[in-house]
């Protein structure tokens, strides 16, 4: 059957470190993969789309790789800061148009 | 830009009733609209996706009669929860996507049910 898994349902860093949150998935051959921030009760925020014919996406501080062979995204925030600490989806096309989601990664980042 | 909104963000209703939510696309027009429900610590997971002037297409174990989807414009789809449930309770969240091509989803602010 289809899966995302994203790592851990938590991951605590220390500001200015690097987040690193994992994407992975299986029975899926997506064109795409996206990756949105998700506060508490609140919609998700879209971050970064990638494609896969493409290896790596840089926007300010993110930085997303995809690997199709591993079939794994990472999802990285570089100096991180407390203002960062939020939930993070994956998510993947599943169909034309349609997106299936990851449950997510509450990233933590304490001062 | 890609500005989506929900309405109300928050409702609380008794068992039977009917609870109607809206969600707009506020500076672009949306062919298609997608609403989600998310219980908590669970992943958004899809329920129907509604193009403007046709009849919504409902992921399976969705029930089309309760969760009626009206999508009359391009810049508004409603949700009605019919005859409500407390296990109806979740997080309901709609996004629009731009254009027909266009891979973005832009979602709303989400609207918290509450059934008692």
């Amino acid at each position: 059957s289809q899966k995302i898994e994203q790592n851990s349902e938590a991951l605590n860093i220390q500001e200015g470190k690097t987040a690193t949150l994992t994407c992975n998935y299986t029975n899926y051959s997506p064109a795409y993969l996206q990756w949105y921030r998700q506060d508490p009760g609140r919609g998700p925020v879209f971050l970064l789309l990638i494609r896969e014919n493409e290896k790596e996406k840089r926007k300010e501080r993110l930085k997303v790789t995809f690997d199709t062979t591993l079939k794994q995204s990472l999802f990285h925030i570089t100096a991180s800061q407390p203002a960062d600490s939020a939930t993070y989806l994956c998510a993947l096309n599943s169909g034309y148009s349609t997106l299936t989601f990851g449950k997510g990664t509450m990233l933590l980042v304490s001062p | 830009g890609a500005v989506v909104s929900q309405h109300p963000s928050w409702v609380i209703c008794k068992s039977g009733t009917s609870v109607k939510i809206e969600c707009r696309s506020l500076d672009f027009q949306a062919t298609t609209m997608f609403w989600y429900r998310q219980f908590p610590k669970q992943s958004l997971m899809l329920m129907a996706t509604s193009n403007e002037g046709s009849k919504a297409t409902y992921e399976q174990g969705v029930e089309k009669d309760k969760f009626l989807i009206n999508h009359a414009s391009l810049t508004l789809s409603t949700l009605t929860v019919t005859s409500a449930h407390p296990e109806d309770s979740s997080f309901y969240i709609c996004s629009a996507r731009t254009s027909i091509g266009t891979d973005t989803q832009y979602f709303g602010p989400g609207t918290r049910l509450t059934v008692l």
